[in-house]
């Protein structure tokens, strides 16, 4: 089992479109969680942090469900620049510092 | 904005040829990353290093890669031989080990192609 799942998509909405990802992981001890956006040919880069409590980031809500193990992400009000590669990202243990990615899941917004 | 900054940013090369990829982690950041990409794998961890020293280098094909830190400003992953297989996008990603929770700051990778 990887240590880190999701869906890979791709998903495909309309513009304003509500649009939710999910992301599983196995290590019960992880204690840090990312999603990274990442553009077509270009480095990841880091969407926002996911806390405990859940955070929100304008149009961008991340939520964290330690007793299923899983992470979301939900996106409100879909922009056709929004159409990229969603990463989930887990620390698995807090001293190794090491983070782990998911392998995507791909979102395609359309006019 | 600071950045990670990585050498080359595109090599082609031989199946046979030593390939050395270099990475400026951002100034004052202490841990370093060496990531890779491909279509099938995805993003795989090889090798990190905290305040230059190697912590986990398991995820690294051992006979025929090396990761080193010369300084705090240089981080270097060398292949020797390269085989086909290795065509992929290399990453480098630097952060400050203190302050997990704010994730870390990738270049722009170097994309190895070995023909």
């Amino acid at each position: 089992r990887k240590e880190v799942e999701q869906d890979p998509g791709p998903f495909n909405v309309p513009e304003g479109a509500t649009v939710a990802f999910n992301c599983t992981y196995s290590n019960s001890a992880s204690q840090s969680f990312f999603w990274y956006r990442q553009d077509c040919r270009k480095e990841p880069k880091l969407l926002m942090s996911v806390y405990s409590s859940g955070n929100e980031d304008g149009r961008f809500t991340a939520q964290l469900n330690r007793a299923s193990q899983y992470i979301s992400l939900l996106i409100r009000d879909s922009k056709l620049s929004d159409s990229a590669t969603y990463l989930c990202v887990v620390n698995p243990v807090d001293s190794s510092y090491k983070l782990i990615f998911g392998s995507g899941t791909r979102l395609l917004v359309r006019p | 904005d600071a950045r990670v900054t990585q050498t080359p940013r595109d090599k082609v090369t031989e199946m046979g040829q030593e390939v050395t990829m270099r990475c400026q982690p951002i100034l004052g950041h202490n841990t370093v990353f060496w990531y890779r990409q491909t279509m099938k794998q995805g993003l795989e961890l090889l090798a990190y290093f905290r305040n230059r020293a190697p912590l986990d280098d398991s995820g690294m094909p051992k006979d025929r890669f090396s990761a080193e830190m010369p300084d705090a400003t240089l981080a270097t992953l060398k292949i020797q031989p390269s085989e086909p297989r290795d065509s992929a996008v290399y990453f480098c990603a630097s952060g400050l080990s203190d302050t997990t929770n704010y994730g870390y700051t990738f270049g722009s990778g170097t994309r190895l192609t070995v023909v």
